[in-house]
């Protein structure tokens, strides 16, 4: 099956600061979705981003589809971006998510 | 925006009984979803997919036998723990693919739903 890594694993930042998350993958896909989960657990829908490039707000990502891999870049982060931001694939529409392992973002004040 | 409910959010039980999980897709429909488990500190993993009026598809090494999936409609689907064990403590998540919408094919997740075997 389809392989996707995730770095920084882990990640602890000042307030304020900027940061860039990687997500590779092995194979050509059809979705790839930015999440971030709370610390309730719930999933939040940052980005569906097969190709090309998004903004939201602070939160941007850039996906480059030829060459296997996403960036999540957060800016002028935030105690409230703490949590853990994962990255997921799917082959074709519809069909089930491959999961990264995550990153662990914490944002100290 | 779409969104998908889980109940109940939480739910504690005594080993060797079974608990049923609800995941409704709320203003779409959905004739398939996913159900995902997740151990403390690491990633979703895919238990099975769900598909409206036929059996469901579990992955490798998940016992259908014990985690029972119905899909009854295209908002609803369950799933159900049967003979619960210390070890199928865990947090169940469910997701439902809107196919389309604003020319995505973006996945919701539901919030979760917590369970603890004593």
């Amino acid at each position: 099956g389809i392989q996707v890594e995730q770095s920084p694993p882990d990640l602890i930042l000042q307030e304020g600061a900027n940061s860039t998350l990687r997500c590779n993958f092995s194979d050509s896909v059809n979705n790839l979705q930015w999440f971030h989960q709370n610390p309730w657990g719930q999933l939040i829908n940052l980005f569906y981003i097969p190709s090309g490039t998004k903004q939201n707000g602070r939160l941007s990502a850039t996906t480059v589809a030829t060459e296997r891999y996403s960036l999540l870049y957060i800016s002028s982060s935030q105690t409230t971006d703490s949590g853990v931001y994962f990255c997921a694939v799917e082959r074709a529409s519809g069909s089930r998510l491959t999961f990264g392992e995550g990153t662990q973002l914490t944002v100290n004040p | 925006g779409a969104v998908v409910s889980q109940h109940p959010s939480r739910v504690i039980c005594k080993s060797g009984t079974s608990v049923k999980i609800e995941c409704r897709s709320l203003d779409f429909q959905a004739t398939t979803m996913f159900w995902y488990r997740q151990f403390p500190k690491q990633s979703l993993m895919l238990m099975a997919t769900s598909n409206e009026g036929s059996k469901a598809t579990y992955e490798q090494g998940v016992e259908k036998d014990k985690f029972l999936i119905n899909h009854a409609s295209l908002t609803l689907s369950t799933l159900t723990v049967t003979s619960a064990h210390p070890e199928d403590s865990s947090f169940y998540i469910c997701s439902a693919p809107r196919l389309g919408f604003l020319w995505t094919d973006t996945q919701y997740f539901g919030p979760g739903t917590r369970l603890t075997v004593l």
